[in-house]
């Protein structure tokens, strides 16, 4: 089955205490990136990665990390939470560029105190 | 940027009705998607869309990119139809722009 797999769906951790969230697709996708959702804010994109170790800055990048070392996975790193950075992460991937679809994993949801 | 703008915000529907949702764009349309966002905050894909019309089941949808809009229709709402539709445009790097949504709540 075609999919996107977060990791963790729900995390509740304490402000400066590192995180990763893990994310992997098996659709051999070679755009993947990250969103986080708020209320009132919407979707916005924090990273993308066009192909294994290629990576951007979306529209909220600061205070988050990624990497690309392989093609299926694309983790995002909280360095040091904060508040601020509670929220509903997704991952999606694509077929990327200007043709095609995008899938969304289930969502993580993260609280930080 | 491009805006995008959806209608309406809020629609409460009695199990059975029909309705159609609107999104607008301010500028071409690339790829349009429509997304559901179920009760438990997972993001379901709906249609891939650029133009033209589709259907799957009781839920079809069509894109006029011309006049920079899509259209999704609900037919035989139920309950599990609930939560936000949302439309989005990619407009390049996997960076889709999302509308604000409409909040869908369906009673039976």
């Amino acid at each position: 089955e075609a999919q996107v797999t977060q990791n963790p769906r729900y995390l509740i951790t304490v402000t400066g205490k590192k995180l990763t969230v893990t994310c992997s697709q098996n659709m051999n996708h070679e755009y993947m990136s990250w969103y986080r959702q708020d209320p009132g804010l919407g979707l916005r994109q924090i990273y993308y990665s066009m192909n294994v170790e290629v990576t951007d800055k979306g529209d909220v990048p600061e205070g988050y990390k990624v990497s690309r070392k392989e093609k299926r996975n694309f983790p995002l790193i909280l360095e040091s939470p904060s508040p601020n950075q509670t929220s509903l992460y997704f991952c999606a991937s694509g077929t990327g560029g200007h043709t095609g679809e995008l899938f969304f994993g289930e969502g993580s949801r993260l609280t930080v105190l | 940027g491009i805006q995008v703008e959806q209608s309406p915000p809020d629609l409460i529907l009695q199990e059975g009705a029909n309705s159609t949702l609107r999104c607008n764009f301010s500028d071409s349309v690339n790829n349009l998607q429509w997304f559901h966002q179920n009760p438990w905050g997972q993001l379901i894909n709906l249609f891939y869309i650029p133009s033209g019309t589709k259907q799957n089941g009781r839920l079809s949808a069509t894109t006029v990119a011309t006049e920079r809009y899509s259209l999704l229709y609900i037919s035989s709402s139920q309950t599990t139809d609930s939560g936000v539709y949302f439309c989005a445009d990619d407009r390049g790097y996997n960076k889709l722009i999302f509308g604000a949504g409409t909040r869908l709540a369906v009673h039976p």
